[in-house]
């Protein structure tokens, strides 16, 4: 069956880094986009970008730039969050997210998600 | 930039009641809509998309409808286990996200 297994929760202090992991099981790695998606305490969903399986290429949302890296190890189907420079405003739960890919076109919308990664940015 | 309005923002019913939940874009986007499942704790479930395909495992209970910017999601007897948040989301432009619907017991 399909998973997406990601890293613990982690208590940065301010300045600090993070990297959150999201390792696939169950389905051919490269045939899916991969997907990160921020829930701030209490807020709604809000997508950050998505990072092509099969090139590595990533796609940043407005507003997650600079700070944000998406990467990949395919040979442990594993897709990772970097965020550098931590702030308070970054405490949330990040959710990786697998996107249907059909004919080379991303079907945009997340059929499998991860169980969640709380960071907790706090001096 | 293109915005998903849910409504209501909280809907309180007694199980076996029938939901009715809706989702307005600002701009048409066809029918490039989906909705989410969130329970306390836990990560969202896809539970419908392209306006009203349901996701493999999804009881036939849940229904969605619509297109152009009015989109509908119908549960049609709620179980005890349907109390739960839900967020429609819109692939026409990047994927954006409602604000949700709290669908609480009454």
């Amino acid at each position: 069956q399909v998973q997406l297994v990601q890293s613990g929760s982690e208590l940065k202090k301010p300045g600090a880094s993070v990297k959150v992991s999201c390792k696939a099981s169950g389905y051919t790695f490269t045939t899916y986009a991969m997907n990160w998606v921020r829930q701030a305490p209490g807020q709604g969903l809000e997508w950050m970008g998505w990072i092509n399986t099969n090139t590595g290429n990533p796609t940043y949302a407005q507003g997650f730039t600079g700070r944000f890296v998406f990467s990949l190890d395919t040979s442990v189907s594993t897709a990772y969050l970097q965020i550098s420079s931590l702030k308070a405003e970054d405490t949330a739960v990040y959710y990786c997210a697998r996107c249907p890919v059909e004919g080379g076109l991303l079907k945009w919308y997340f059929d499998y998600w991860g169980q969640g990664t709380l960071v907790t940015v706090s001096s | 930039e293109l915005v998903l309005t849910q409504s209501p923002a909280t809907l309180s019913l007694s199980p076996g009641e029938r939901a009715t939940l809706s989702c307005r874009a600002s701009l048409s986007i066809s029918n490039y809509l989906a909705w989410y499942q969130q329970k306390p704790g836990q990560a969202p479930r896809l539970l419908i998309y392209d306006a009203s395909n349901r996701a493999t495992g999804v009881p036939a209970r849940f229904s969605g409808s619509g297109s152009g910017t009015d989109f509908t999601l119908t549960i049609s007897s709620l179980e005890p286990e349907d109390f739960a948040v839900y967020y429609c989301q819109q692939r026409s432009n990047w994927p954006t996200f409602g604000q949700g619907t709290r669908l609480e017991i009454k």
